[in-house]
């Protein structure tokens, strides 16, 4: 089967620019999510939803950060204007369903953002 | 929220030896517990889960326990090989969280010939 899609695979701006990155689940996933990885660190969990609808985004930075998920399917995270702390590695991943018991979350290749 | 502690962040044996990763949660109702591998500039992927019904899962040279009384868990790597030198992050989920994975910080794993 298809994996997650991500694009573009890296990014290079410049402080208090914008940027957004698209994610493509793989079919039939209703849950996804955004993770945001430093580097030398696990995945931070951003924002997750369950079809269009947000399940918890109580760690994403809403002051800077937005996500959507038009339809259920697609997804774009933006960022808006960033910050040098903001260099990481973000990863959307895709599993199954929320609520038919805990399934196996699949990771696409991620984008590299580097702010200078 | 749920908070996963990982240890030790480094770790380096040699081929043919095991090694051990173990992981503390603080969320007793966590029942989801998955292992992640990732190498260097590639996605994490998912080696081995274990869920709260079970105290021990075994896959060929991977196996995962679970002590839910004290809320830890841990990974073995048994006959270990160069191709698992990564690093290995655990996780931890619950119905109340929705079910997202909490991650702890990894451990960077190393198998020297």
């Amino acid at each position: 089967e298809a994996g997650v899609a991500q694009s573009p695979r890296y990014k290079i701006i410049e402080k208090r620019q914008s940027v957004a990155f698209w994610c493509n689940p793989i079919s039939g996933h209703a849950t996804l999510y955004w993770y945001q990885q430093i580097l030398g660190q696990g995945p931070k969990l951003l924002i997750q939803f369950q079809n269009n609808g947000v399940v918890d985004d109580s760690q994403l930075p809403k002051d800077r950060f937005s996500a959507e998920r038009l339809k259920g399917v697609d997804s774009t995270l933006k960022i808006q204007p960033a910050k040098l702390e903001d260099s990481a590695v973000y990863l959307c991943a895709s599993s199954q369903g929320q609520f038919i018991m805990n399934t196996e979350a699949f990771f696409g290749q991620g984008t590299r953002l580097t702010v200078v | 929220g749920e908070n996963v502690e990982q240890h030790p962040s480094t770790l380096s044996v040699q081929e043919g030896d095991s090694a051990v990763i173990k992981c503390t949660y603080s969320d007793s109702a966590s029942n989801y517990f998955p292992w992640y591998k990732q190498e260097l500039g590639k996605r994490p992927q998912l080696i081995i889960d274990i869920r709260s019904n079970v105290g021990e899962k075994k896959d060929q040279r991977i196996a995962v326990t679970l002590n839910k009384t004290a809320k830890h868990f841990s990974l073995h790597i048994t006959e270990t090989q160069p191709e698992d030198s990564a690093v290995y992050f655990c996780a931890a989920s619950s119905q109340d969280s929705g079910y997202a994975l909490n991650f702890g910080k990894g451990t960077s794993l190393l198998v020297t010939p």
